[in-house]
């Protein structure tokens, strides 16, 4: 199947600095990715829906300022969380649509992000 | 509003089947996936059914009723690796990915 990677997989970083987190399609081409941030023992939530050279569309109740999508290519989407404050603790996952209808989705690892 | 509703946990013995029921309600319907997830891992891919009928895989196999808005994931000669999360996932008609906080399976030998 397709192979999604995300980078870092884990990061500790200080209140108010800002992370990049980068995933990618490494064996396809993906115009669209998601974002999703989980809470321990909770379901996915979809954060926003990121098309290549287009803005990313935010679902409610997150913050584009705060959280930074940027989808430049067809292979990386990156998510940048400014301003990280302990709250924003999470394990954020990415995944890519892919296979023949397009309606496969392929996740990355995840990403543990620690807030100081 | 958009609902999904599977059991919140069940235990099954090793090398038996156990079958893994779904309802949801959704605006619109595009399909349904069946996701595995290990604790501390992202979900991976089992199954996608967009018409009604049974879908066979290995070892899983995923049925979907869509008058009824019921699947369920059935899992064969179950391996303790099989202990996880496993997530019943409706596609509205927007495309977006209807998440609950799926069903745990704990396997015991």
């Amino acid at each position: 199947g397709a192979v999604v990677s995300q980078h870092p997989s884990r990061v500790i970083c200080k209140s108010g600095t800002s992370v990049k987190i980068e995933c990618r399609s490494l064996d396809f081409q993906a115009t669209t990715m998601f974002w999703y941030r989980q809470f321990p023992k909770k379901s996915l939530m979809l954060m926003a829906t990121s098309n290549e050279g287009s803005k990313a569309t935010y679902e409610q109740g997150v913050e584009k300022d705060k959280f930074l999508i940027n989808h430049a290519s067809l292979t990386l989407s990156t998510l940048t969380v400014t301003s990280a404050h302990p709250e924003d603790s999470s394990f954020y996952i990415c995944s890519a649509l892919a296979g023949e209808s397009y309606n496969e989705q392929f996740f990355g690892p995840g990403t543990r992000l620690t807030v100081l | 509003g958009q609902n999904i509703d599977q059991p919140t946990e069940m235990t099954a013995t090793e090398g038996a089947i156990v079958q893994i029921n779904c309802t949801y309600q959704t605006s619109g319907f595009n399909g349904l996936f069946w996701y595995q997830q290990h604790a501390g891992e992202a979900p991976t891919f089992l199954s996608y059914n967009v018409l009604d009928g049974l879908e066979e895989k290995g070892r899983f196999s995923s049925f979907l009723s869509r008058s009824k808005g019921y699947s369920y994931l059935l899992l064969k000669e179950l391996q303790m690796k099989d202990s996880a999360s496993y997530l019943c996932v409706p596609l509205d008609s927007n495309y977006q990915l209807i998440w609950g906080a799926g069903t745990k399976l704990i396997i015991k030998p």
